[in-house]
């Protein structure tokens, strides 16, 4: 296991469409983490999971957005009616929080979202 | 409302020097703080993870420090090298209100040959 895999690396849409990212976390991770990061800022949280529950979403994700984390493994993040303000870079981080509640987090390459 | 601002934004220093980076919040209730290093179009590479009860972590060339009291945390490098160039972020995990993990903007360094 080399680390979090997101993909796809690179998405161009046009508004109105959906769009589905994919993460695969490291495997004995139980939390997966979805952050959006736009050019000159930092990572902002969107949701996460504790193995298949969605235990937080933050007030950016709107009700276009939905994510996913059916087994426990991987997740997909969903966003419908893609809106020129949703082009950003979307982050997948997995932790196993073997050290406070958190634990380390690990990011994956980012998957980044060009609306048109 | 947990916020962390790092300072300074930017810096370029010639290949060689001894750096500091800064990285304030305003809760001190963490459960810890994580220093992640970011290239362009890249995801984050974690650096150091400092835990409430520790005041410093060190990675090689790295040593990150924490100061939970006034709110400060410190990311050393010494010896810095061309490819040290990237940008430097500090995220703060806390409770505060439900889960949060807070990112700074980071600081964009650039080290010179």
């Amino acid at each position: 296991d080399t680390g979090v895999s997101q993909d796809p690396r690179h998405k161009i849409t046009k508004r109105g469409q959906n769009v589905t990212f994919r993460c695969d976390p490291i495997s004995e991770h139980n939390r997966l983490y979805w952050y959006r990061q736009t050019l000159g800022q930092g990572p902002e949280f969107l949701t996460y999971f504790q193995n298949e529950a969605q235990l937080e979403k933050s007030r950016l994700l709107s009700d276009r957005f939905s994510a996913e984390r059916p087994k426990g493994s991987f997740s997909t993040l969903e966003i419908q009616r893609t809106e020129q303000g949703d082009s950003a870079m979307y982050l997948c981080a997995s932790s196993f929080p073997d050290r406070g509640p958190t634990g380390e987090l690990f990011f994956g390459e980012g998957s980044r979202l060009t609306v048109l | 409302k947990q916020e962390v601002t790092q300072i300074p934004a930017a810096l370029s220093v010639p290949e060689g020097e001894n750096l500091v980076l800064n990285c304030s919040f305003t809760d001190s209730a963490i459960y810890n703080l994580q220093w992640f290093r970011q290239d362009p179009g890249k995801g984050l590479t974690s650096l150091l993870l400092i835990q409430s009860s520790q005041r410093e972590q060190t990675s090689g060339r790295l040593n990150a420090s924490l100061d939970k009291s006034s709110g400060r945390s410190t990311l050393y490098i010494a010896a810095s090298q061309p490819g040290d160039s990237a940008t430097y972020l500090c995220a703060v995990h806390s409770n505060t209100g439900g889960f949060k993990t807070i990112f700074g903007a980071g600081t964009r360094l650039f080290v010179k040959a």
